[in-house]
């Protein structure tokens, strides 16, 4: 079975940093690019950053350019979401995805002092 | 910046009815980019349709897409309870954002 698993979320303060982890697993994973989705407390889906399964090609939505960095170790089927200079408005439950599907169960993150 | 922007916010209707749910782009989007979702209450978004009418695997065959350029509609054929949900358009294609339409509710009454 393909299976994505989220762990890292945590609750920080303003200014913080966080590094989320996703385990892939059912599939040969540095054949796929993966992404992650954030998701604010009763609000909508918004894509965050995207990865190309030999790591050559990144991108990342305006709103964290610059402090997030999106990376992945192929060995060890794992993707990651380092997240500095955290805000209150960073405050979302993020999934990693495999492109469009499958997608992970989320992880919360709380920005809060 | 391609913008989607779904319609309704909200659709209630009753088992057995027929649901429409429109996706509008702008600037148009090329139909092998356009995305569905299903995403219920404490649940992750799962896939429904891709490239815009093909269904992804293990979904009913009450669910359908249509649309092509601007305009784009996800038809649920006869609604059944647990098709109460949160349904999301999205733009997955080169290049970035893979922007994501704000969603339209579906309630069973």
């Amino acid at each position: 079975e393909e299976q994505l698993v989220e762990s890292g979320g945590a609750l920080v303060q303003p200014g913080g940093s966080l590094r989320l982890s996703c385990v892939a697993s059912g599939f040969t994973f540095s054949s796929y690019e993966m992404i992650w989705v954030r998701q604010a407390p009763g609000k909508g889906l918004e894509w965050v950053s995207y990865i190309s399964g030999n790591e050559k090609s990144i991108h990342y939505a305006d709103s964290v350019k610059g402090r997030f960095a999106i990376s992945r170790d192929n060995a060890k089927n794992s993707l990651y979401l380092l997240m500095t200079s955290l805000r209150v408005e960073d405050s979302a439950v993020y999934y990693c995805a495999r492109g469009v599907s499958p997608w992970g169960q989320g992880t919360l993150v709380t920005v809060s002092s | 910046e391609i913008v989607l922007t779904q319609s309704p916010g909200t659709l209630s209707l009753s088992p057995g009815e027929r649901a429409t749910l429109s996706c509008r782009a702008s600037p148009s989007v090329d139909s092998r980019y356009l995305m569905w979702y299903q995403q219920k209450p404490g649940q992750a978004p799962r896939l429904l349709i891709y490239g815009a009418s093909s269904r992804a695997t293990g979904i009913p065959d009450r669910f359908s897409g249509s649309g092509s350029g601007t305009d784009f509609t996800l038809t649920i054929g006869r609604l059944e309870p647990e098709d109460s949900a949160v349904y999301y358009c999205q733009r997955y294609g080169s290049p970035p954002p893979f922007t994501f339409g704000p969603g339209t509710k579906v309630d069973i009454k």
